[in-house]
């Protein structure tokens, strides 16, 4: 069974740029969450999808980041325009339903020059 | 809110040596508790899983860990630490197997030889 694919896995830019990150979950998974993982913390949910739609988005800074899902299978996170504190781990996770566990990627790491 | 502390943010043990990692979780109804591990670059894999029923979950790699509802906690063993063991542990709580997990801050693990 592939896992969950992520890219890029490392993106530098400058601050005020803009960047994308794309993430492929487990086939047949539909349930869909990006996190954050600042150094030396634990990952923090930014969003979560049911198939095509947000279950959850309440910890998403909305003025700078945004996420779509659109046929419910692979999702991407942007964020515009990018701040320092942006620097972190991007994770992407699958799961079948909400009552399996997630399935991780392998996480783009960005820094904000 | 729900909430994870780890109290120890780094640990050394030789290897061949026993291992206890510390979680105490805040909820207010019957957690779901997890034990993610993560190696440098990768992302996080799930080491064991409760939900309900026995207290003492085994998972993989040799791990075990005991839910102990009076006092909050959800500690991770392993009677022998292998040198591969080496990683960031996380300690996660949710209303779900995969429905908005809260993430301790991790303890990083360093097996001597």
């Amino acid at each position: 069974e592939a896992g969950v694919a992520q890219s890029p896995r490392y993106k530098i830019i400058e601050k005020r740029q803009s960047v994308a990150f794309w993430c492929n979950p487990i086939s047949g998974h539909a349930t869909l969450y990006w996190y954050q993982q600042i150094l030396g913390q634990g990952p923090k949910l930014l969003i979560q999808f049911q198939n095509n739609g947000v279950v959850d988005d309440s910890q998403l800074p909305k003025d700078r980041f945004s996420a779509e899902r659109l046929k419910g299978v692979d999702s991407t996170l942007k964020i515009q325009p990018a701040k320092l504190e942006d620097s972190a781990v991007y994770l992407c996770a699958s799961s079948p339903d909400t009552n399996q566990p997630q399935h991780f990627g392998d996480g783009t790491r960005l820094s904000i020059l | 809110a729900q909430s994870v502390t780890q109290p120890d943010i780094h640990i050394t043990v030789s290897e061949g040596a026993s291992l206890e990692l510390r979680c105490n979780y805040s909820y207010g109804a019957t957690p779901y508790l997890f034990w993610y591990v993560q190696s440098p670059g990768q992302g996080l894999q799930l080491l064991l899983k409760y939900f309900s029923g026995d207290t003492l979950v085994q998972g993989i790699k040799g791990f075990e860990a005991e839910f102990k509802r009076s006092q909050s906690s959800f500690n991770l063993r392993k009677p022998s630490v292998h040198w591969s063991d080496a990683a960031e542990y996380f300690c996660a709580v949710g209303p779900a197997a995969a429905s908005k997990l809260t993430f301790g801050t991790g303890t990083r693990l360093q097996v001597t030889l």
